[in-house]
């Protein structure tokens, strides 16, 4: 099955630097890539995906990248500010109404 | 918006109990997912339904049991309750890739 290997587990930044959380797949055959943002007590949200086809994508402050050859994808979060703090999961899956397989969480801190 | 309402915020049951977590989507969604969520071990799939009345075990799903006996509804059983099945549960349903999360459960076994 799919594994997902997701780091760092924690990260720190001050406030208006970037972020960047790495993700590693397993399954060749994966081709949608989600990332959930949960904020503390909240339930996680979808914040941005990623298919194969596309190597890279950008919704104001955040990006995601795939490098299909080296499977892993990325995000990148620029101007950070405070209400980016939370815990960001990345995700695979083969698409569709496959199984999709989460990460173990990056808690990001962005610091005033 | 697609909403997911999971009965309860916090529970606290005693070793041994039978426990029901009951989770509710009001999109007409047909799948639906049972997660657990730990520190350190992220998101982790205990049970998932297809559609009424299907089920299929996810990674973790020993000490658990499901039922989906109407679409909108997806019920999360602990047929003994035991301390390393206090955690974070957390619902979710689908129509296309993403997903709607619920709330989620704080479960305490004591």
């Amino acid at each position: 099955g799919e594994n997902v290997e997701q780091h760092p587990s924690t990260l720190s930044v001050q406030e208006g630097d970037s972020a960047v959380i790495k993700c590693t797949y397993s399954d060749s055959a994966s081709n949608y890539f989600p990332w959930y943002k949960q904020e503390l007590g909240k339930r996680p949200q979808l914040i941005i995906d990623i298919r194969s086809n596309v190597g890279e994508k950008k919704d104001q402050r955040i990006a995601v990248t795939l490098n299909k050859t080296a499977k892993h994808f990325s995000l990148h979060i620029t101007e950070t500010q405070p209400e980016d703090s939370a815990v960001y999961f990345c995700a695979a899956s083969r698409g569709g109404y496959q199984k999709v397989t989460f990460g173990i969480g990056t808690k990001l801190q962005v610091i005033p | 918006d697609v909403k997911v309402t999971q009965s309860s915020r916090y529970l606290v049951k005693r070793t041994g109990e039978k426990v029901f977590l009951e989770c509710v989507q009001d999109m007409d969604h047909e799948n639906m997912f049972w997660y657990r969520q730990d520190p350190g071990l992220g998101l982790r799939l205990i049970y998932f339904s297809y559609d009424v009345k299907m089920k299929e075990k996810g990674d973790i799903p020993e000490g658990y049991s499901v039922s989906r006996e109407k679409k909108e509804r997806f019920s999360l059983i602990l047929e003994s309750a035991s301390t390393n099945q206090t955690s974070m549960y957390l619902c979710a349903s689908r129509s296309s890739e993403s997903y709607t999360f619920g709330s989620g459960t704080r479960l305490t076994v004591v």
